[in-house]
């Protein structure tokens, strides 16, 4: 069974606190591995997007990596503008849908 | 600027009532999908729909509807036969092919039962 796993639940850092966020997969063919940001009370905004084992995107403090069971999400000196749940998501070869994990919620206090 | 725009924000529904939530894109994208949010669960899917009058059910139809009539176009009709209602609702479009930015959101409905 697709599955995709998020830990922590919750994270809270001190500003300027570097941390990594986990994503654990297990599909059967994957296709591709996405990440997201969400502030509460709004729609998840598209971070990055995976597609093979030791690949890796940045966007300003966030740095995203790929294996072939997990992907990072690494944050270097957050912000409190940081504070968000972070979505990861992962596209299977056999369709066009989307099996998302249940998020990590952080928290970066000034 | 293209999007997906959600309406409501905010509805609330009494007992026994059918409510409606729209959601329209201009992007031009072929699929588009509901999906239901809950406090410590993942994004579940309700309806997709890949094409202009046909849709399929997702892993937790059962209580929902939805029509897709224009291609901008793909409502979300919560019946009286959903039990547990109140969530956050989120729709989503995606190009059929595989896209370097899965889903774009719309920015959500929150619909409370009274």
């Amino acid at each position: 069974e697709d599955q995709v796993t998020q830990s922590p639940e919750a994270l809270r850092l001190q500003e300027g606190e570097s941390s990594s966020l986990n994503c654990s997969y297990t599909v059967s063919g994957l296709r591709g591995l996405f990440w997201y940001r969400q502030d509460p009370g709004k729609g998840p905004e598209f971070l990055f997007t995976l597609y093979s084992a030791g690949e890796e995107k940045e966007k300003e403090r966030l740095k995203a990596t790929l294996t072939k069971k997990e992907s990072f999400l690494h944050i270097t000196a957050p912000k409190p503008e940081d504070s968000a749940t972070y979505l990861c998501a992962v596209q299977v070869n056999t369709g066009n849908q989307f099996y998302f994990g249940t998020g990590t919620s952080l928290t970066v206090i000034p | 600027d293209g999007g997906i725009t959600q309406s409501p924000k905010y509805l609330f529904r009494k007992e026994g009532q059918n409510v409606t939530l729209s959601c329209e894109q201009n992007l031009n994208h072929d699929a588009m999908y509901w999906y239901r949010q809950d406090p410590g669960q993942g994004l579940r899917l309700i309806y997709y729909s890949q094409i202009v009058n046909d849709f399929q059910k997702g892993d937790i139809a059962e209580g929902y509807s939805v029509s897709r009539e224009k291609k901008e176009s793909f409502p979300l009709t919560v019946t009286s036969a959903q039990k547990n209602p109140t969530a956050f609702y989120l729709c989503a479009s995606s190009i059929q092919t595989l896209s370097n930015y899965g889903y774009t959101f719309g920015s959500g409905t929150r619909l409370t039962v009274v």
